[in-house]
C-alpha cells in the first residue's frame, strides 16, 4: 500500500529563517516522489520531483530511502512562500499527504 | 494547450440531487484521477483510471461513480448528494505511473 505522511499541519517561520517541511512515505516498490504547492485559491502545481534533483524557488528535497523520507528545505524563507505544501507519491496511483500550511511571518 | 479543464467551477446542490463534474485533458495522458480536498484534510483520492475503459476505487469512493469511455474525459458522478460531499474537487492527469500529475482548477461544490 502507498502512504504519505506529513506530521506538521501548520509551520510558522519568520522571513529569512530556514524552513524544513517533513514528509515520510511507505511503498513497497521504487517510489517517485513529488512536492506540490497550492497558493491561496489556486490549483496545485508541481514544485519539484526527486528524480530531477533541481532547486525550484530556492527549495530542495532529497530522497532518503533508508529513512523513507523526502523532506523539503529552503535556507531562507520568503513571505511569498506562504502556501499549502503537499508531498506526493506516484506508484500504483498518485497519493498525497495531508499537507502542511507554511506561514512565513514578516 | 488547455491542460486539464474542469467544469463547473462552482455549484450548489440540494440534498438528494445528482450532478456530474466534468474533467477533460488534451495531453493524451493515460492516467486520470479525482480528488476531494477538505479543509485540514489534504487531498483524498476518490477514483482513478489508468486508461480508457478502466477505472478503480481510491480511498473515498462511496457516493461517487466514474466512467472513462475516452482517453480525454473522466466525469465524476454524484447520484444522491449529501452535505458530507461539500468539498473542493480536483481532477488530475498524468502520462503514466510515476510521472508528474497536472491538475485542473477545481470545482467548489456545496450541498445544502
Amino acid at each position: 500500500a502507498q502512504r504519505v505522511t506529513q506530521p506538521e499541519k501548520l509551520l510558522s517561520v519568520f522571513k529569512g529563517a530556514p524552513v524544513e517541511l517533513k514528509c515520510n512515505y511507505s511503498y513497497s516498490g521504487s517510489p517517485e516522489l513529488f512536492w506540490y504547492v497550492q497558493y491561496s485559491r489556486q490549483r496545485l502545481q508541481l514544485l519539484l520531483r526527486h528524480i530531477s534533483r533541481e532547486s525550484i524557488k530556492g527549495f530542495t528535497a532529497d530522497l532518503n530511502k533508508g529513512e523513507t523520507s523526502f523532506h523539503l528545505k529552503k535556507p531562507f524563507a520568503q513571505e511569498e512562500d506562504s502556501a499549502m505544501y503537499y508531498c506526493a507519491l506516484s506508484g500504483q496511483n498518485f497519493v498525497f499527504g495531508p499537507g502542511t500550511r507554511l506561514s512565513v511571518l514578516p | 494547450n488547455a491542460g486539464v479543464t474542469q467544469t463547473p467551477k462552482f455549484r450548489i446542490l440540494k440534498i438528494g440531487q445528482s450532478m456530474t463534474l466534468q474533467c477533460a485533458q488534451d495531453m493524451n495522458h493515460n492516467y486520470m484521477y479525482w480528488y476531494r480536498q477538505d479543509p485540514g484534510m489534504g487531498l483524498k483520492l476518490i477514483y482513478y483510471s489508468v486508461g480508457a475503459g478502466i477505472t478503480d476505487k481510491g480511498e473515498v469512493p462511496n457516493g461517487y461513480n466514474v466512467s472513462r469511455s475516452t482517453t480525454e474525459d473522466f466525469p465524476l458522478r454524484l447520484e444522491l448528494a449529501a452535505p458530507s460531499q461539500t468539498s473542493v474537487y480536483f481532477c488530475a492527469s498524468s502520462r503514466q505511473a510515476g510521472a508528474e500529475a497536472f491538475f485542473g482548477q477545481g470545482t467548489r461544490l456545496t450541498v445544502v
